[in-house]
């Protein structure tokens, strides 16, 4: 079974400055897909960025950007500039690709303090 | 607004009793996810319906049960509660583009409480 990691409960980072948040995962498969989700105060779950297994070239969408290293099944996210508006709770996610589920599998979350 | 909606927003119920939580997807997508927020289990992965039909089950208790009807909507049954049924329950939406699944897109949720 799949599993995912992120290992920093919490973070901080001063408004406008960059902060990176880190996660690994565990899978067999070769094909797949990973995402950023974003949880603020209102709990919505709100899709940040996704990043196809097979493509080398990491994503970017604005200020938020992925370094994804698939040999280390690891899948990290950089937020540039950071906002007030940043911080939520961050869940990363790993979803199989083929027939079968797309259940999404989610780690534990990282919860983002951005601080004026 | 993701364009999935989830009625009630919150429910407040005692134990043993039966509720029915309810999605509408976004126009399009024929394929509906429930998944659970608890404080100690995360968010874990109920079931998939697509189209009508169940496509896939998580750790889905036997007290609970789902279903999708002819005009898409989905609802979520939850019997016998118990104290631990206490979580925010989310439901999902995808399409198949290109004969694959896109991403997810989430519903707000409806937060249970169970007394």
């Amino acid at each position: 079974a799949q599993t995912v990691t992120q290992s920093q409960p919490e973070m901080s980072v001063q408004e406008a400055e960059t902060v990176t948040l880190s996660c690994t995962y565990d899978t067999s498969e070769s094909d797949y897909y990973l995402f950023w989700y974003k949880q603020p105060p209102s709990r919505q779950m709100i899709l940040v960025i996704r990043q196809e297994a097979y493509k080398q070239q990491n994503a970017t969408e604005n200020r938020f950007s992925v370094n994804f290293q698939k040999a280390a099944k690891s899948f990290s996210l950089k937020i540039s500039d950071s906002q007030l508006g940043d911080a939520a709770m961050y869940f990363c996610a790993y979803r199989r690709t083929g027939a079968g589920s797309y259940q999404l599998t989610f780690g534990k979350g990282t919860k983002l303090s951005v601080i004026p | 607004d993701s364009g999935v909606t989830q009625t009630p927003k919150h429910l407040i119920t005692a134990t043993g009793q039966r509720v029915t939580l309810r999605c509408s997807p976004r126009s399009g997508d024929l394929s509906v996810y429930w998944y659970q927020q608890s404080l100690d289990q995360g968010l874990q992965f109920l079931i998939q319906y697509y189209n009508g039909e169940e496509r896939a089950k998580g750790n889905i208790l036997e007290r609970f049960s789902a279903q999708q009807f002819p005009d898409l909507h989905s609802e979520l049954n939850l019997s016998s509660l118990e104290l631990g049924d206490s979580a925010l329950y989310f439901c999902a939406s995808s399409r198949i583009l290109a004969g694959v699944f896109s991403e997810q897109f989430f519903g707000p949720g409806t937060r249970l409480t169970v007394l």
